[in-house]
């Protein structure tokens, strides 16, 4: 199994407080996502890196900003978090984005804003 | 605009039986497919691959069919085993520069009937 841990892993917090979420691997690989799942919308691209301080948005980046200071983390953060951004959300890495960009997933943040 | 669409949200297959897990993709850019698998409390695991130039791959008892023609593929699992009951996604990647973020499907819920 590849190296990647997400941290907490289950977290419930308040409306309008921020949020750090964080994904760490050990697999030294360059690219990495943060990705939320809903029922319904299957898994969703918030934000995505492709380098120590090199970030992208996805396609639900809209509340959410990353950062990535060091090549094994990289940080999502709510800042002020909302109800509609309970869900679950998922941190995957990829070793290249050329060929078929197999990217490998940690075992998710369950995240409820209440 | 949903470029990758998994229509059936739920299948039930008899244990031995064959499963076929349909997704329909829009963006005819796309020039790999890949199959993950979830179970519940899980990150999503990298399943089997297909390049658009082929229209078939396998690996064991999971094959994937690709009909470039009709923007279609398929996942077909023989024989099914109860292991297999979990959440598919199909994903689409355009391979250049660029361009580094895989776009999944909703998801179909995979169940193997004893």
């Amino acid at each position: 199994d590849a190296g990647i841990t997400q941290s907490p892993r289950h977290k419930v917090t308040e409306t309008g407080t921020p949020v750090t979420l964080r994904c760490h691997q050990t697999e030294n690989h360059r690219y990495m996502y943060w990705y939320r799942q809903d029922p319904g919308h299957g898994l969703r691209l918030i934000h995505y890196s492709y380098g120590v301080k090199d970030t992208d948005k996805g396609e639900v980046s809209d509340g959410y900003s990353v950062s990535r200071s060091k090549t094994e983390d990289f940080l999502l953060t709510l800042e002020s978090a909302t109800s509609s951004q309970t869900s679950v959300y998922f941190c995957a890495i990829s070793e290249s984005a050329s060929g078929r960009n197999e990217q490998y997933f940690g075992p998710g943040t369950r995240l409820t804003v209440t | 605009d949903q470029q990758v669409k998994q229509n059936s949200p739920s299948l039930s297959v008899q244990e031995g039986r064959i499963s076929i897990l349909n997704c329909d993709y829009t963006n005819s850019m796309f020039d790999y497919f890949l199959w993950y698998k979830k179970y519940p409390a899980e990150g999503p695991t990298f399943l089997i691959s297909i390049s658009s130039i082929k229209d078939k791959n396998e690996d064991g008892r999971f094959t994937v069919f690709l009909n470039k023609s009709a923007k279609h593929l398929s996942l077909h699992i023989v024989p099914s085993q109860p292991g297999d009951s979990a959440v598919y996604f199909c994903a689409g990647f355009i391979s250049n520069f660029g361009n580094e973020k895989l776009t999944f499907g909703t998801g179909t819920r995979l169940t193997i009937i004893p």
